[in-house]
């Protein structure tokens, strides 16, 4: 499985913008970008998922380089809500997805 | 919106002991999983169900390991004898499609605890 690389934690404060980083310089052509999240005590949650075109959707937005060896994840207001571990995911058409450790997102009130 | 859900939410059980995990998968999905994630560490796949069969397992997922669709509604997974290091919060998992177009939705989890 295509490996991704996400810093350990990133802090921001409510109501901001932030902006999770992911790379992923061995994607292959056929890799989704997929970003879940888990919330303290939760299962893992879907958030968002793209190709190679930026991709929105209520919850975030996706932007994916051109040479699709990195994304960011966007989140426009950051809530309280929003503190969780987030996790870059490839996935082609293995079914299992493979979780790495995430990024852990502190929201500061 | 639809929900993968999972009971009971906590289960305490002793070594040796079976126990079954239940879900209901979102009703028309076809794809069905398990995945465990002890305290602290990464989610692990155990294995992934589809048309009544399993597709792929990880290794885990040994001779102790069991799952089953026993209706059209439910999805289970079987541990036959657990063991002190099954303690884990396992997450069923459901997907209407196999490809990586789609996401996957997930239960809130069963925390099993053996003592």
């Amino acid at each position: 499985d295509a490996k991704t690389t996400q810093p350990n934690s990133m802090e921001s404060n409510e109501e901001e913008p932030v902006h999770l980083p992911c790379n992923h310089s061995t994607i292959s052509g056929t890799d989704y970008i997929h970003w879940y999240r888990q919330l303290p005590s939760q299962g893992p949650e879907y958030v968002i998922h793209g190709l190679t075109s930026n991709v929105n959707n209520r919850m975030a937005s996706l932007a994916i380089a051109e040479d699709r060896k990195s994304s960011t994840l966007i989140l426009h207001r950051a809530t309280l809500r929003d503190a969780a571990v987030y996790y870059c995911i490839l996935r082609n058409g293995s079914e299992k997805l493979v979780f790495g450790k995430g990024m852990k997102l502190t929201v500061n009130p | 919106e639809p929900e993968v859900t999972q009971t009971p939410s906590h289960q305490v059980t002793q070594m040796g002991q079976e126990v079954i995990l239940r879900c209901v998968p979102i009703s028309n999905h076809l794809y069905f999983y398990w995945y465990r994630q002890i305290l602290g560490q990464k989610v692990e796949f155990l294995v992934s169900f589809y048309n009544n069969e399993i597709s792929e397992k990880s290794e885990i997922f040994d001779d102790q390991f069991s799952v089953e669709r026993p209706d059209g509604s439910n999805f289970t997974l079987k541990i036959r004898s657990t063991k002190l290091e099954d303690s884990a919060m396992y997450f069923c998992a459901s997907s209407q499609y196999r490809a990586g177009n789609y996401g996957y939705t997930f239960g809130s989890g069963t925390r099993l605890t053996v003592v």
